[in-house]
């Protein structure tokens, strides 16, 4: 069980365009969904963290407007790099609590998703 | 000072030894803490948790915690050329949900 895929597991775009991530809880319901990014040889950075049917909660330093977060089931949670230029290449990579025969603190991960902007 | 710390190696131990990995956290009031292992382009996984000061064996891990150092340790027994990869440290902070996590400490084991 707890079981999260994230899609897709690389994107390759052209500077100024816009990239949909997916998070899906396969298993079981995610009361709450982190994204992280992490270049390389860095420790996870936490961007933000949602909830379902409420506004996220975005970390200090992190463009609200730039990386838009929807959470609008259980198990779907969405994040949007919009208009993304070279430095928001990175490892995004999402997470969900609330796994069964879990407390709602052990995190599960997906896959995570290389971005890589021209 | 960073709210978790761990040293960045890299660590490296020969096959079948003991791998011994350290961290330290700056939030007194955390009571829940993580090992994740992540090799390279992967996601982490979770290893252990720990939440009660003491020992918590599972097979070849061994979690340490220590509340009032404010620190927590990992151990591998008879480390395998499989284990290399960078550990996590992980701590949820006072009052939250949000785990906070250290910049991973890089095991090689050498066959």
């Amino acid at each position: 069980g707890a079981v999260v895929s994230q899609h897709p597991s690389w994107v390759i775009c052209k500077s100024g365009t816009s990239v949909k991530i997916e998070c899906r809880s396969l298993d079981f319901q995610a009361t709450t969904m982190f994204w992280y990014r992490q270049f390389p040889k860095q420790s996870l950075m936490l961007m933000a963290t949602s909830n379902e049917g409420s506004k996220a909660t975005y970390e200090q330093g992190v463009e609200k407007d730039k990386f838009l977060i929807n959470h609008a089931s259980l198990t779907l949670s969405t994040l949007t790099v919009t208009s993304a230029h070279p430095e928001d290449s990175s490892f995004y990579i999402c997470s969900a609590s609330g796994g069964q025969g879990a407390t709602n603190e052990k995190l599960f991960f997906g896959s995570g998703t290389q971005l890589s902007v021209l | 000072q960073k709210e978790v710390e761990q040293n960045s190696g890299p660590l490296s131990v020969p096959e079948g030894a003991i791998a011994s990995l350290n961290c330290t956290y700056s939030d007194r009031g955390s009571q829940s803490f993580f090992w994740y292992r992540q090799y390279s382009g992967k996601s982490p996984e979770l290893i252990m948790s720990i939440y009660s000061n003491g020992d918590k064996e599972d097979g070849r891990f061994t979690a340490q915690l220590n509340k009032a150092s404010q620190y927590v340790s990992l151990l591998i027994r008879d480390s395998q050329p499989s284990d290399s990869a960078t550990y996590l440290c992980a701590v949820i902070n006072t009052g939250g949900f949000k785990t906070i996590f250290g910049a991973g400490t890089r095991l090689f084991v050498k066959a």
